[in-house]
């Protein structure tokens, strides 16, 4: 399997912060990557697909950039309603894998 | 608007075998995979499997000798059965929808089942 990870696990942050998390793949998965939004007691919500590609209805404060291995999904500035979990995806492989998440929290 | 609506058990004994149900609302269920995800508590996203509206399955190589996915495409429901369960099998369990932006993504979820395995 390809094994995802993320950095940090947990980031405190504020309001109009610019918050940047990494996700790394243990091998070249090109930009086969999705990132996802999860708050608690929900289900995950699809935010970029192919690495860089924003999906319809997600504001333009969120994107994402890289290839290969590893990759970001930065929040521009940071609003009261993004404070929630984080994953990344791979679809490279046909066993696909999240990584572990990031929990944004208030500072 | 489309919806993925779930029910099954939410309590299942050790040893013994989940079963959970997917309906499609609303859209379109042929011409898509549809897969099961789990989610411990308090941890990340595990994918179990998908299976196409022909049937056709794949899944996870960690957990494919207990996995079973079926579906009624008459009722537009798929199911899952997760055999010889224990207590790490214990997590929120959710349909999604396979969808590809140019890659493989899971565009549409249901809203999660919570199964706790325990005598």
């Amino acid at each position: 399997d390809i094994q995802m990870t993320q950095s940090p696990s947990t980031l405190s942050a504020s309001v109009g912060d610019r918050v940047t998390i990494t996700c790394r793949a243990s091998q070249s998965i090109n930009i086969f990557l999705n990132w996802y939004q999860q708050k608690p007691g929900e289900a995950p919500k699809l935010l970029i697909y192919a690495a860089s590609s924003l999906q319809s209805g997600v504001p333009s404060r969120f994107s994402g950039s890289g290839s290969g291995t590893d990759f970001t999904l930065t929040i521009s500035s940071l609003q009261s309603e993004d404070f929630a979990t984080y994953f990344c995806q791979q679809s490279y492989s046909s066993t696909f894998t999240f990584g572990p998440g990031t929990k944004v929290d208030i500072k | 608007q489309e919806q993925l609506q779930q029910w099954g058990a939410g309590l299942v004994k050790p040893s013994e075998t989940l079963s959970l149900n997917c309906a499609v609302y609303g859209g379109s269920f042929s011409g898509y995979y549809w897969s099961w995800i789990r989610q411990p508590p308090g941890k990340g996203l595990e994918w179990i499997g998908e299976i196409d509206h022909s049937g056709s399955t794949n899944y996870n190589p960690s957990l494919k000798s207990r996995v079973a996915m079926s579906l009624d495409t008459s009722k537009n429901q798929l199911s899952l059965n997760l055999g010889s369960v224990t207590a790490a099998d214990t997590a929120v369990y959710y349909c999604a929808r396979r969808y590809v932006h140019i890659v493989v993504t899971f565009d549409l979820w249901g809203r999660g089942t919570l199964v706790t395995v325990s005598s």
